[in-house]
Order: C-alpha cells, then sequence, then structure tokens
C-alpha cells in the first residue's frame, strides 16, 4: 500500500541531546513538508522540500535541521537549540505535477523532553 | 500572509443530527485551495473536502458539503445525519496556488457526537 511512515511513533529527547525524526514515502511525490501540532493550535510549517537536494524554511524553521538526498525520504532533527521541542510532528507530501492534489499526511511522532 | 480562524473550538451534536462547522480566511490572492481535514483521537490527519476558489459549486463529498463564500471569505463544513466516528478535531486549512504551496491551518474545531 501507498502511503507515508513516520518513526518513531515516540521520541524522547534528553537536554542539550539532537534527534532525528524519520519521513519515508512511497507515493513518488515531489513535494514533503514537516509540521508541528501543539495543543490548541493548529499545525505550523517548519520546513518543505519541493524537489531532492532542495528545501526551504516555514514558519517555525529556527532549532531545526532537514535534508532531502533521496525523493522518497525527507528526515527532520530537532537540534539542542529548540529549546521547546515537546510537540506531535507530522509529515505530509504531495504531488506537484497535478495542480488541485491534496498533502498527505503520516501517522506522526510524539515527542517528549525526558 | 493569508490566516484561517475556526471560531467554535468545541462543537456538539447529537447523532444523525445536522451540524456546521465555521471557518472563515483571509486572503488578498484569487486562486487558491480550501480544505478540511479531521483528525481522531489516534491523531492521523485525513482529509475531508477539499474546494477549489475558482469554482462556484460547493464540494460535496457524501454525507459532508461546504458553504463556500468566496466574497465573504467563509468556507463551513456541514455534516449530515453525523455518526459517532465522526467525533475528531478538524481542522480548515488554505492553499495557495503559488509559492510554496503550504497549508496554513486554523486551530481546530472539537466535534462531539451525542449518542
Amino acid at each position: 500500500d501507498g502511503g507515508i511512515t513516520q518513526s518513531p511513533k515516540y521520541l524522547f529527547r534528553k537536554e542539550g541531546q539532537n534527534v532525528t525524526l524519520s519521513c519515508e514515502q512511497n507515493l513518488n511525490h515531489d513535494a514533503m513538508y514537516w509540521y508541528r501540532q501543539d495543543p490548541g493550535q493548529g499545525l505550523r510549517l517548519i520546513y518543505y522540500s519541493q524537489i531532492v537536494n532542495d528545501f526551504q524554511k516555514g514558519d517555525i524553521a529556527e532549532g531545526y535541521s532537514v535534508s532531502r538526498e533521496k525523493k522518497e525520504s525527507f528526515p527532520l532533527t530537532v537540534t539542542s537549540a529548540q529549546k521547546n521541542p515537546t510537540a506531535f510532528y507530522l509529515c505530509a507530501s504531495r504531488e506537484t505535477g497535478i495542480h488541485n492534489q491534496p498533502q498527505h499526511f503520516g501517522d506522526g511522532t510524539r515527542l517528549s523532553i525526558l | 500572509a493569508q490566516t484561517v480562524t475556526q471560531s467554535q473550538p468545541e462543537m456538539s451534536v447529537q447523532e444523525a443530527e445536522t451540524v456546521t462547522l465555521s471557518c472563515t480566511y483571509d486572503t488578498s490572492e484569487s486562486d487558491y485551495y480550501l480544505f478540511w481535514y479531521k483528525q481522531p483521537p489516534s491523531r492521523q490527519m485525513i482529509l475531508v473536502i477539499r474546494q477549489e476558489a475558482y469554482k462556484q459549486q460547493n464540494a460535496t463529498e457524501n454525507r459532508f458539503s461546504v458553504n463556500f463564500q468566496k466574497a465573504a471569505k467563509s468556507f463551513s463544513l456541514k455534516i449530515s445525519d453525523s455518526q459517532l466516528g465522526d467525533a475528531a478535531m478538524y481542522f480548515c486549512a488554505y492553499r495557495s496556488n503559488f509559492g510554496n504551496e503550504k497549508l496554513t491551518f486554523g486551530t481546530g474545531t472539537r466535534l462531539t457526537i451525542i449518542p
């Protein structure tokens, strides 16, 4: 089945530690996105990539980094510079060749601080 | 910058009844898309319905329909014959047809279905 796989489902970070959230898609989508969800708020865009080896900052990129070395993979690293990383993280992808296609989402990763 | 406002943090409806969730947005663009996503307790984001701004006809997907008022920048979701499985957070989202085509979300409405 085609879809987006995020791992792990739950992740714990110690103070001063970098952690990486995985996002893999087998939908052959060009564009991929990372969103952060906090209680009582909608999703906010962290980073996005519209093509391999290219990515741009979203609205809340500080303290995060990404890479896009392969079309199917878009990992997100939460660095120690992100002072409030506890949140639910959602990865999404979209086929850009067809204009009205929506974003498809993974099941998310919940990140907590130890 | 575009903004999306959902003014109803919580709504409830009796099973089998109809409920309408409100959404307004602010944009200076004329070409865009609007979406309603459902997020059940599993936290998965599920597309419910989409509307293309240049289409005057309101979108419909089975029991779900929208009332799209472009001049008023309003995009409400109507759920008919509500079912227990409809209980979830509902998010309204805007997407421009220009630039990065990111989604801008509202803060969500929690819908409770009363048996």
